[in-house]
């Protein structure tokens, strides 16, 4: 599976958009982004994933460069809930693991 | 509806002893995944059941490390002569199907310490 790049930290203000960048310049063209976060002692959390189109659901969105070699993930309107650690990872169709790096840890801010 | 359920959710035994953990995957998955988490660092794969078959068991550190799923649900992760380095926590996933794009479903974990 493609390696990802993600900033190790990022700070956002309560209310206010959290944009989390993610690279994956060697990703191939059976391989999907995922995103998942993790607050302290508990397990990941699915939070979305694409191939090469942009998607939305309940709680964020997701956006794949043209290119696929970079994604943004979107939390529109930050709460201090948010605060976790996102993990952005790229898993073929027919891959069983999931490979986490080292995330980013945002922290919301009142 | 109910999601990946893990027992026990703390376990602290001393060093040699055995231990098993246990995973209940979402009503209806077939793949299931374990995972060992240590402090600070993203979660690393142990073994990846479709079904009752081990697909993919190449994450498992050693020997002592096994895990079984007899009926295609519930999983038990067993690890023998424990090691002070075996302390993690011990993390179980499922999805409705491994081959699939859908995505891995996570419980809590087992927070395992080896005295």
């Amino acid at each position: 599976d493609a390696k990802t790049t993600q900033p190790p930290s990022m700070d956002c203000a309560e209310g206010r958009a959290a944009n989390l960048p993610c690279n994956h310049s060697t990703i191939s063209g059976n391989e999907y982004v995922y995103w998942y976060r993790q607050i302290h002692s508990q397990g990941p959390q699915y939070i979305i994933h694409g191939l090469k189109n942009n998607e939305t659901n309940e709680m964020a969105s997701l956006i794949i460069t043209e290119d696929r070699k970079s994604s943004t993930l979107i939390l529109p309107h930050a709460t201090l809930r948010d605060t976790a650690v996102y993990y952005c990872i790229v898993r073929e169709t027919s891959g069983s693991r999931l490979t986490f790096g080292e995330g980013t840890q945002l922290t919301v801010n009142p | 509806g109910a999601g990946v359920s893990q027992t026990p959710s703390n376990k602290v035994t001393e060093k040699g002893k055995y231990v098993e953990l246990r995973c209940d995957p979402i009503s209806g998955h077939t793949a299931l995944y374990w995972y060992r988490q240590s402090l600070g660092q993203g979660p690393e794969f142990l073994i990846y059941f479709q079904g009752t078959g081990a697909a993919d068991d190449s994450g498992l550190p050693n020997d002592r490390f096994f895990a079984v799923r007899p009926e295609g649900s519930v999983s038990t992760l067993k690890i023998q002569r424990t090691e002070r380095g075996d302390s993690a926590v011990y993390l179980c996933a499922s999805s409705q199907d491994g081959r699939s794009n859908q995505p891995q479903h996570f419980g809590d974990g087992t927070r395992l310490s080896i005295l």
